[in-house]
């Protein structure tokens, strides 16, 4: 069965501008969690939905938020972007909360210029 | 707060030698821990898991780390390395009320020489 989806794969943007990253879960998986990767900050916990409705949040600016669609689809998008927001956006799901292993998507590499 | 700490940020063997990365962990429950692996220009593949049931762990691809309570570690072992071992090793944990947020550790790059 296909696995995570993340579209766009690579994007170029420049300051101030916004970005909006989507994320299709394995067919199933109503759980879907967003992580960034930098170099500096490493793996970091931005957001978690499930059933549409978001049960975690991590450490983020406002700039950051997302939303999960009755498919189960999720987008995050950043606006007023900064040069330090430039980072590999990972996305990843699972059955829900208490599933505890999350299938991982390939990532959207942004660059912000 | 819990959190992860990954000794090395670059490992180094000989294809055919021990693999040994090294994870602790804080957490203040007991925890769930995961190792996951990247290569380059992809996501992260689970490679175990520790869910409070036997303390051995056997993954993909010959890994296995064991959970040592008093020692508060989770540490990756894998016997003979191989070239396409080489990658990005990330330990993770949860805990069991957290859902799906994972804090990780740094990371440690493993390099195979010939």
């Amino acid at each position: 069965k296909a696995g995570v989806t993340q579209t766009p794969r690579y994007l170029i943007k420049t300051r101030g501008q916004q970005v909006t990253l989507s994320c299709s879960p394995i067919s199933g998986h109503r759980s879907v969690s967003w992580y960034q990767q930098t170099p500096g900050q490493g793996l970091q916990f931005l957001f978690e939905y499930f059933s549409e409705t978001q049960r975690n949040k991590g450490n983020f600016p406002g700039r950051f938020s997302g939303r999960q669609f009755s498919n189960s689809r999720s987008e995050m998008n950043v606006s007023t972007l900064e040069l330090g927001d430039s980072a590999l956006y990972l996305c990843a799901s699972n059955q829900g909360p208490g599933a505890n292993v999350l299938t991982f998507g390939a990532g959207s590499r942004l660059t912000v210029l | 707060a819990q959190s992860v700490t990954q000794l090395g940020s670059h490992v180094s063997v000989s294809e055919g030698a021990l693999v040994l990365l090294r994870c602790n962990y804080s957490s203040s429950v007991p925890p769930y821990l995961f190792w996951y692996v990247q290569y380059p220009n992809q996501g992260l593949q689970l490679l175990l898991k520790y869910t409070s049931a036997a303390t051995l762990v056997k993954g993909i691809n010959g890994f296995e780390a064991e959970f040592k309570k008093s020692e508060t570690s989770f540490h990756l072992t894998k016997p003979s390395a191989h070239m396409s071992d080489a990658a990005e090793y990330f330990c993770a944990v949860s805990d069991q009320n957290a859902g799906n947020m994972l804090t990780f550790g740094g990371g440690t790059r493993l390099m195979v020489k010939p």
